[in-house]
């Protein structure tokens, strides 16, 4: 079957840095992507990735390995804003998106 | 990335009767656009693709006589919930793929509460 995990909840100081992981089982892969999504509001696209390695936006960075279907997003300077849910999701071979769960991240002053 | 739009924001309406809900692009015409339920912390499901000049595709589970997708023009598909049940209430959200990696942009979400 088609899975994505992700924990459930982290917590973080206000300008630390903070890693969530995400492993992924789909049939066929397309590509991972990060959403974060804040309460009560719709998710925003933070990045995408389809090959190996690290790719960094600011102050946000994705990193895959394909073999070990493992994701990660890193967050660095964490701001207060950043608290949000991150959602991991892996687009299949019917380019269809299979979501996690989302991961809540709490940011602590 | 693309610019979606939904309307209402919010609604609330009385069990039996039926809601509309209008999901536009603004800036793209989307032949392609998806509908999800988030309940409370919960993450987002699928419930169908839209597509447009032709039916929708749901997903499974999801009752397509109640849930009614129109995908009329290339800027605009609505969902109708009909006959709304308190069970019906929900976060809806609608996206479409935009970009080289199809990347879905998604509307601001309607919420529903059923009474």
């Amino acid at each position: 079957g088609q899975n994505i995990d992700q924990p459930t909840e982290m917590t973080a100081t206000e300008g630390a840095i903070v890693q969530i992981n995400c492993t992924y089982q789909t049939s066929g892969f397309n590509g991972l992507f990060w959403y974060q999504q804040h309460a009560g509001e719709a998710p925003t696209f933070l990045s995408y990735n389809v090959l190996d390695g690290l790719e960094e936006k600011g102050r946000f960075s994705s990193f895959l390995s394909r073999s070990k279907g493992y994701s990660y997003l890193l967050l660095k300077e964490l701001q207060m804003k950043d608290s949000a849910s991150y959602l991991c999701a892996s687009m299949d071979s019917n380019y269809q998106l299979i979501w996690g769960a989302g991961t809540k991240l709490i940011i602590k002053p | 990335g693309a610019v979606v739009s939904q309307h209402p924001s919010w609604v609330i309406c009385k069990s039996g009767t039926s809601v509309k809900i209008e999901c536009r692009s603004l800036d793209f015409q989307a032949t392609t656009m998806f509908w999800y339920r988030q309940f409370p912390k919960q993450s987002l499901m699928l419930m169908a693709t839209s597509n447009e000049g032709s039916k929708a595709t749901y997903e499974q589970g999801v009752e397509k006589d109640k849930f009614l997708i129109n995908h009329a023009s290339l800027t605009l598909s609505t969902l109708t919930v009909t006959s709304a049940h308190p069970e019906d209430s929900s976060f809806y959200i609608c996206s479409q793929g935009a970009g080289e990696a199809q990347e879905q942009y998604f509307g601001p979400g309607t919420r529903l509460t059923v009474t």
